[in-house]
């Protein structure tokens, strides 16, 4: 699976959207991007994923880039709740377990 | 979605002693994996959990140390043995439906080794 790049941390004020960035630059083509978020103590939940277009449900928006070498998580209207630390993860159909690298902790202010 | 339960969330042992913690998923999953999250760091893989036979193992942990059990689709456990403050750390489960799909995960469970 290939290897991702986030940054270490971010901030966002609250009610506006949260743009997390993540990097893969040596993605394959049968990889998909997975997001995933881990709030203090709790196990980590499940936000979206997707593969090549781009993926919206009722927690957040995944933006892949056409070259599939970056994608962008969004927030819409972040709020205190959504402070937690946000984990991308490129995983191919047939890969077994999710490797976690460090995440982007998200601090989102009052 | 699946709801994964862990049980004890978190327990306060002895050294020496052992403790096994239990992992019960509310619908038939084809894989389930324990994962260890030691403090301020990310999840690492221990093992995956083999139904009807002996997990397999990531680097640098061992079946003596970590044996696991998985009898049937929905459950498994995890036991850490002959522990030492070192194994202080959260101890997570999760499980995919089917190979391809996203992964669901228990609250973990918190044990602190004195």
């Amino acid at each position: 699976d290939a290897k991702t790049t986030q940054p270490p941390s971010m901030d966002c004020a609250e009610g506006r959207a949260a743009n997390l960035p993540c990097n893969h630059s040596t993605i394959s083509g049968n990889e998909y991007v997975y997001w995933y978020r881990q709030i203090h103590s709790q196990g980590p939940q499940y936000i979206i994923h997707g593969l090549k277009n781009n993926e919206t449900n009722e927690m957040a928006s995944l933006i892949i880039t056409e070259d599939r070498k970056s994608s962008t998580l969004i927030l819409p209207h972040a709020t205190l709740r959504d402070t937690a630390v946000y984990y991308c993860i490129v995983r191919g159909p047939t890969g077994q377990n999710f490797v976690f690298g460090p995440g982007t902790r998200l601090s989102v202010l009052p | 979605s699946a709801v994964i339960s862990q049980k004890p969330s978190r327990d306060i042992c002895q050294r020496g002693t052992s403790l096994t913690i239990q992992c019960q998923v509310d619908s038939q999953v084809t894989m389930m994996f324990w994962y260890r999250q030691q403090p301020g760091q990310s999840l690492t893989l221990i093992a995956t959990a083999n139904q009807g036979s002996e997990a397999t193992y990531e680097s640098g942990f061992v079946i003596d140390k970590f044996p696991i059990s998985r009898p049937n689709l929905t459950f498994s456990t995890l036991t850490v043995s002959n522990m030492s403050p070192e194994d202080s750390s959260i101890y997570l489960c999760s499980a995919h439906r089917e190979l391809n799909t996203e992964a669901f995960f228990g609250q973990g469970t918190r044990l602190t080794v004195v």
